[in-house]
């Protein structure tokens, strides 16, 4: 059971837009910034977006990321099929980070 | 460009004992916190360990405290995690990840636990 949780699944035609939730607690993601890692098949993790909704170089802005409260969400505008992956969110809490069980999406 | 690369996984036995290495490249590796982070098999990503620049904080997770053990070498560019009574669910994948924000991933290097 993951501290932070997220859908298992999500999927989406491609050009749409999909969002994926992740929810925690004022210990978490309620007082430390969120962050969100794209896993490809086979492959590490990436950073995806920092500190809730900073993009790293070379991320396309099709990838958003916002937080309200004790909640935050991924937004991937313009769905296209390399972007079917797993998406991890994680946030600092008192000693350590916690991640999301993390959401597998499918570009139907 | 950020380099990481982690070593040292293989199949070990229950209660054994290993030591992850993670090499790092392309940035001031002593100005930057580092962290392990593991993967089961076909499941989700597990944070481990954390260890600042200086090497005088740390935290662990619960699930591995009292049995690894993060260092870091500055000198050498280096990162370890000594793994000791070893256990069946201890066996993933095993990532080192470089800042607070983990923005750079090495490749991973495997730990199997099995008699």
């Amino acid at each position: 059971q993951s501290v932070l949780t997220q859908p298992p699944s999500a999927s989406g035609t491609p050009g749409q837009r999909v969002t994926i939730s992740c929810s925690g607690s004022s210990s978490n993601i309620g007082s430390n910034y969120v962050h969100w890692y794209q896993q490809l098949p086979g492959r590490a993790p990436k950073l995806l977006i920092y500190r809730n909704n900073q993009r790293p170089a070379g991320v396309p802005d099709r990838f958003a990321g916002s937080k309200s409260g004790t909640s935050a969400s991924l937004a991937i505008s313009g769905l296209r099929s390399e972007d079917e992956a797993d998406y991890y969110c994680a946030a600092w809490d008192e000693s350590g980070v916690k991640f999301g069980g993390g959401t597998k999406l499918t570009v139907l | 460009e950020v380099l990481l690369v982690e070593s040292g996984g293989g199949l070990v036995q229950p209660g054994g004992s290993l030591r992850l290495s993670c090499a790092a490249s392309g940035f001031i590796f002593s100005t930057y916190s580092m962290n392990w982070v593991r993967q089961a098999p076909g499941k989700g990503l597990e944070w481990v360990s954390y260890i600042i620049g200086s090497g005088t904080t740390i935290y662990y997770a619960d699930s591995v405290k009292g049995r690894f053990t993060i260092s870091r070498d500055n000198a050498k560019n280096s990162l370890y995690l000594q793994m000791n009574s070893l256990r069946a669910e201890d066996t993933a994948v095993y990532y080192c990840a470089k800042d607070q924000q983990l923005g750079h991933w090495g490749q991973g290097t495997l730990v199997t636990v099995s008699s």
